[in-house]
Parts: C-alpha cells; structure tokens; sequence
C-alpha cells in the first residue's frame, strides 16, 4: 500500500497557529486529501478536504503544492481542546487496482496552556 | 452524533471465538467502511462496501470477513481470534461509491473487543 508520512508528534501553545504537513508520493490523479480529528476512544471526525491549492473552513484551512505529492493541515490559534490525534487520508491506487484507503499514521498535537 | 452506529460498545471473549460486529450507516448513506485501531495505532482500512457489494479491500486477514445487507447495515465477522485481534473497530458511512477519497466519512463510536 502507498505510504502517508506525518510527524508522530507536536507541542503548540494556546493561541498559536499549527501547522502539520502529509507527505504522500503515490497520489492518484484524482484523488482527493481529506483530514480527520480523532481523540482517544472516539471515531475520527471530518475537518477538511481539497484537491489543489487552498481550502479554507471555519475551523482549518488546506494547503496542497501543485505536484499534491503533500499537504499541510493548518490550524489557526490552537485551544486546549485541539489536543488530538490529526490523521490525513488519501485514496491508494497500488492495491491490486482496487482502491483502498489509507490513514497516514497521524500526528499527535498536544497543546498547552 | 454522526448518525453511524455501531454494536455492541464493548466485547470480551476469548481466543479461538468467533464474534459479529454490526454496524448501521448514516440514513441514506450507501457505503460503509470498516477500520481497524490496535492500542495507540494508527487506523488501519480493512474493507468497504457500497449498496451491497465490496467495494474495496485493504489488510484483511483471511479470517475476518464482512458483509453488507439490503437494508445497508453491514457486520464484520472476526473468527479464530487470537490474543493480537484486541482493538478498536470502526465502522464508518458515506454516501458516494468511493475511491477518490471526495467523500465524506462520517465514523461511529467504534466495538472494543477484548481477547483474552
């Protein structure tokens, strides 16, 4: 299966801005990056998505080179609450031609006070 | 509430058993999909169905198996299990076919299973 890259780890501060990138070579062409936010024992919950260029929401916003070989999840004044697991998620075209998904190994934002 | 349900909540049994986990998609929502989460692992895809048909495999051991029936609700069979099949296993809807990753995926709270 193709291979989703994040960092396992990040420290913020109440107030900052964080930015975490999603490395994923092997992207189909039409393939979309789509974010989730998991925190412990919960199931995972939609935060954004996008093809190309920039996305912007009410909570995040999407920023994706024009090769989308990555992505860059950007979180505008993290609170206490973003304390999470942060995981990307691209469609995988390697699995025998039958699509499969996969979660990159998600990054783990602890904020602080 | 994302409107996926999942049951049960919680599972004990032991090795060699054969459990059913049973999800219920988002009204309207044709595809379901189902994941894997060992103890602080990341979310490993395991196999999706859309309107009854699968859809899309990833690393599903021989011995699981799942299914989606006409009313769209889908359950995951785990069989033989060893000690290793502890986790968390979601359940997730949507409601286009897939495969591009555009849609949205809407998760339940999740089955987690103890093997002892």
């Amino acid at each position: 299966l193709a291979k989703t890259t994040q960092p396992i780890s990040m420290d913020s501060y109440e107030g900052q801005e964080v930015n975490i990138t999603c490395s994923h070579n092997n992207i189909a062409t039409n393939d979309y990056i789509t974010w989730y936010q998991q925190f412990p024992s919960q199931g995972p919950r939609f935060i954004i998505q996008g093809y190309k260029t920039k996305v912007t929401n009410e909570v995040a916003s999407l920023f994706i080179p024009a090769d989308r070989k990555s992505s860059t999840l950007s979180l505008p004044r993290v609170s206490l609450s973003d304390t999470a697991v942060y995981y990307c998620l691209v469609g995988d075209p390697n699995n025998m031609g039958r699509r499969a998904l996969t979660f990159g190994s998600g990054t783990r934002l602890q904020v602080q006070p | 509430d994302s409107g996926v349900t999942q049951t049960p909540k919680h599972l004990i049994t032991a090795t060699g058993q054969r459990v059913t986990l049973r999800c219920s998609p988002r009204s309207g929502d044709l595809s379901v999909y189902w994941y894997q989460q060992s103890l602080d692992q990341g979310l490993q895809f395991l196999i999706q169905y859309y309107n009854g048909e699968e859809r899309a495999k990833g690393n599903i051991l021989e011995r699981f198996s799942a299914q989606q029936f006409p009313d769209l609700h889908s359950e995951l069979n785990l069989s033989s299990l060893e000690l290793g099949d502890s986790a968390l296993y979601f359940c997730a809807s949507s409601v286009a076919r897939g495969g591009t990753g555009e849609e949205t995926q809407y998760f339940g709270p999740g089955t987690r299973l103890l093997v002892l």
